[in-house]
């Protein structure tokens, strides 16, 4: 049962390179989400979707992108990246928003950007 | 806008004590409250889900507590063993925010 998977684990970009980090959930969750983590300041969200065709930004979503391409994939693209976006990236999906069940979490893609 | 608290920023306490972590949120107007562990270098995992309506929920050693009125939960885990070491999180769904708001964490150490 692999849950959430997130492509790649670790990658390191050069400032103004663009890339996309991937997202693929099998348990038929509606919601899915984009988390950064940075050392003492928790997770913040970044992008949201409540459901498949739909996005919505979250508190820190200045220099990324995202689309829900279909009910399993959700993924994140910095058009242009910048040394304030070096940071661990973590996809989770849910059943619901604010709903009785937890959200689960992939392994994370840890980005650094020089 | 919600906030939440977490302190100690770190606790260690030798194997089999009985400890207790704390949370705090600035705003009642709440979904739900969620306890998580997360391992170095790993994601969450989910421990615990309270919803607004719950005072308590309960899973093995663990349980947590919730008091919407004062802003708090805890999370208690009894007879501590060294595998319990993880960084613990809490989080809350709020009405008045469209995200799940964290607290920074507890880094747990438990010695053998």
């Amino acid at each position: 049962n692999a849950g959430v998977t997130q492509t790649p684990k670790f990658q390191v970009l050069k400032t103004g390179q663009s890339m996309t980090l991937q997202c693929a959930q099998d348990m038929n969750h509606n919601s899915m989400y984009w988390y950064r983590q940075d050392p003492g300041m928790g997770l913040r969200l970044i992008y949201y979707s409540a459901s498949e065709g739909t996005t919505d930004k979250g508190e820190v979503p200045n220099g990324y992108n995202v689309s829900r391409l279909n009910k399993r994939e959700f993924s994140l693209r910095l058009e242009s990246a910048a040394p304030s976006q070096t940071s661990v990236y973590f996809c989770a999906s849910s059943e619901a928003r604010r709903g009785s069940q937890p959200q689960h979490f992939g392994d994370g893609t840890r980005l650094s950007i020089l | 806008k919600q906030e939440v608290t977490q302190i100690p920023a770190a606790l260690s306490v030798p194997e089999g004590e009985n400890l207790v972590l704390n949370c705090s949120f600035t705003d009642s107007a709440i979904y739900n409250l969620q306890w998580f562990r997360q391992d170095p270098g790993k994601g969450l995992t989910s421990l615990l889900l309270i919803q607004s309506s719950q005072r308590e929920q309960t899973s093995g050693r663990l349980n947590a507590s919730l008091d919407k009125s004062s802003g708090r939960s805890t999370l208690y885990i009894a007879a501590s063993q060294p595998g319990d070491s993880a960084t613990y999180l809490c989080a809350v769904e709020s009405y008045n925010n469209n995200d799940m708001r964290f607290g920074a964490g507890t880094r747990l150490t438990v010695k053998p």
